[in-house]
């Protein structure tokens, strides 16, 4: 079973800063099949990006993914106040699929 | 518009069961495998249980294996979560995604959720 460890578990930000969250596999889960996702309070969580680094629809291009094997990043690129949320990356490479622990972007 | 509803959820004893539903609209449902995904409060998400479009294949996570039991009706685009032996330690809100793969796949449309509590 492969765990994922996301870090940091919380990101204090401003409106327009970068963003750099952390996602590690506990097994090399290849190059394509990773996903993130942003959850805001009550709400239930959307995806994304998927196949690593594929916006999926409507997502802005401030969002972008990257990485293979064990570690895997998503970037905000200059946040807004809509980004603040927290975000789940998940590995579907390698059943059971697995969801990270979770990262909070709250505003500084 | 894609549509997924979840309903059934609400506070029940230990060892009782509970039938969670999830109504769809908006898409073709048999082009999609199925899945039961779970939140407990303030904690992370969990996969817990899948689908195939014709129910041709199905997964458990190890935690609800033996207890609980996923099944579809295509003809109503419904998907349905039977649990028995409840613990509290399934006290979360349970989601219904889809996904176009069954096994490895990620989750594009979710439901809104549904929250069961289990508590004596």
């Amino acid at each position: 079973e492969i765990v994922l460890t996301q870090s940091p578990d919380t990101l204090s930000l401003s409106p327009g800063d970068r963003a750099t969250l952390s996602c590690k596999a506990s097994q090399n889960v290849g190059s394509t099949y990773f996903a993130w996702y942003q959850q805001k309070p009550g709400q239930a969580p959307r995806l994304l990006i998927y196949g690593v680094s594929t916006r999926a629809s409507g997502v802005p291009d401030r969002f972008s993914g990257s990485g293979s094997g064990t570690d895997f990043t998503l970037t905000i690129s200059r946040l807004e106040r809509e980004d603040f949320a927290v975000y789940y990356c998940q590995q579907y490479a390698v059943s059971p699929l697995a969801f990270g622990g979770g990262s909070k972007v709250e505003i500084k | 518009e894609v549509q997924l509803v979840e309903s059934g959820g609400d506070l029940v004893q230990p060892g009782r069961s509970l039938r969670l539903s999830c109504r769809t609209s908006g898409f073709t449902f048999d082009d999609y495998a199925m899945h039961w995904v779970r939140q407990a409060p303030r904690k992370g998400l969990e996969w817990i249980s899948s689908v195939s479009w014709n129910t041709g294949s199905i997964a458990y996570a190890d935690s609800v294996r033996g207890r609980f039991h996923i099944s579809r009706d295509n003809a109503r685009n419904s998907l349905y979560l039977q649990m028995r032996d409840l613990r509290p330690e399934d006290t979360a809100f349970y989601y219904c995604t889809r996904s176009i793969w069954f096994g490895t796949s990620f989750f594009d449309a979710w439901g809104q959720g549904t929250l069961v509590t289990v508590s004596s």
